[in-house]
């Protein structure tokens, strides 16, 4: 089936700071999302961005599906980001959604 | 509130117990995915159904089975609970045609001691 691979692992952030993550995947695909997991556990979708760019806010993400990866970038990072950001793909023979292991954000005051 | 819910938001059983994790998907959507979020398994599909049919099944164990009813509402039961069944327990939903994506609801904690 297909692979999700998201980086980095984990990652530190001071308020204020910006930062990119990284989702790879490895076959085409018919979706891509990008969620964020809060502490409470509430996966809260974010993007869903199969190709092409989109911004929300401090948020924006970008797919280039012919090379298989997306990117999600957040500016101005606050201590409320902080959690776990998934990347979930469906691949093009309608499979459900697959997910990566996730960045985990932390972001300190 | 993602317009899916489910109920109950937590569940502490004993192991060898039963119980039963249900599901509202959005309105309109007929598309229902159960999903399981363990600590070292990460997130892992279950089961989907569509319209009341099973359309796909992904890493259930034979002790879980799960149902789509007329009203679309969907439940997942789980039999025989083990310490490791304990988890969170993502219902999603998806409409028909059209590209918006997976919606969750807000999960089940399951607790087995």
């Amino acid at each position: 089936g297909i692979q999700v691979e998201q980086s980095p692992p984990d990652l530190i952030l001071q308020e204020g700071a910006n930062s990119t993550l990284r989702c790879n995947f490895s076959d085409s695909v018919n979706n891509l999302q990008w969620f964020h997991q809060n502490p409470w556990g509430q996966l809260i979708n974010l993007f869903y961005i199969p190709s092409g760019t989109k911004q929300n806010g401090r948020l924006s993400a970008t797919t280039v599906a012919t090379e298989r990866y997306s990117l999600l970038y957040i500016s101005s990072s606050q201590t409320t980001d902080s959690g776990v950001y998934f990347c979930a793909v469906e691949g093009s023979g309608n499979t459900p959604l697959v997910f990566g292991k996730g960045t985990r954000l932390s972001v300190i005051a | 509130d993602s317009g899916v819910t489910q109920t109950p938001k937590h569940l502490i059983t004993a192991t060898g117990q039963r119980v039963t994790l249900r599901c509202s998907p959005r309105s309109g959507d007929l598309s229902v995915y159960w999903y399981q979020q363990s600590l070292d398994q990460g997130l892992q599909f279950l089961i989907q159904y569509y319209n009341g049919e099973e359309r796909a099944k992904g890493n259930i164990l034979e002790r879980f089975s799960a149902q789509q009813f007329p009203d679309l509402h969907s439940e997942l039961n789980l039999s025989s609970l083990e310490l490791g069944d304990s988890a969170l327990y993502f219902c999603a939903s998806t409409p028909t045609g059209g590209n918006y994506g997976y919606t969750f609801g807000s999960g089940t904690r399951l607790t087995v001691v």
